[in-house]
């Protein structure tokens, strides 16, 4: 079955450094999902992607975070400079367009821990 | 942005015995979802309710929708312990481009061998 694909599973890095993560959506799967999840809370979307366009990043905080998905398939989801309230889960989703039932397909995150 | 709430935000059971976790949520929805995320992983899909639909099965699973209460419940039944996981709902709202899924708080469910 097929899997959205995320890397690295675990980051460490020190404040005021910059961090990527990387997704692979499931093939043919147009819109893809960047969220936050804080440990015992629930996801926060930070951006959606409809192929190459963001179609929602109102809650992006975007003067450290950005996100690109330049050919519509795998996205970069950016931090610089990354701060200790940084720390959380990042999890990537993918889901098909025009599917009406809108579930989402995630990836294993990863786990950024900042120092 | 608006989160469902979900309760209990803890449970803790034995194995065999049933588990019900409810969501409720603020405004129309197209459909409610459940999901379930084991330690430190992604989200699973679990089961998907239609708003025009009031009940829904799938094996050890049964959801009910009451839209006029805007709640939902998830029953495990006969759990084990691999059912322990933390369970979230998500509601699918709007259409087109701005279609969202808002999501719970998520209920942490313990199952006790």
């Amino acid at each position: 079955e097929a899997e959205v694909a995320q890397s690295p599973r675990y980051k460490i890095t020190e404040k005021s450094q910059a961090v990527a993560f990387w997704c692979d959506p499931i093939s043919g799967h147009a819109t893809l999902y960047w969220y936050r999840q804080i440990l015992g809370q629930g996801p926060e979307l930070l951006v959606q992607f409809q192929d190459e366009s963001v179609v929602d990043d109102s809650q992006l905080p975007k003067d450290r975070f950005s996100a690109e998905r330049l050919k519509g398939v795998d996205s970069t989801l950016k931090i610089q400079p990354a701060e200790l309230g940084d720390s959380a889960m990042y999890l990537c989703a993918s889901s098909r367009i025009g599917q009406l039932t809108y579930e989402q397909y995630f990836g294993p995150g990863t786990r950024l821990t900042v120092t | 942005s608006q989160q469902g709430e979900e309760d209990p935000q803890a449970l803790s059971i034995q194995e065999g015995e049933n588990a019900t976790m409810n969501c409720s949520y603020k405004t129309s929805i197209n459909n409610l979802q459940w999901y379930r995320q084991n330690s430190g992983r992604g989200l699973v899909h679990l089961i998907l309710i239609r708003s025009n639909e009031r009940e829904k099965h799938s094996g050890r699973l049964r959801v009910t929708l009451d839209t006029s209460k805007k709640s939902s419940s998830l029953l495990i039944t006969a759990s084990r312990a691999a059912d322990t996981a933390s369970y979230f709902c998500a509601t699918h709202h709007g259409a087109g481009n701005n279609r969202k899924l808002i999501w719970g708080l998520g209920t942490s469910l313990a199952v006790n061998p």
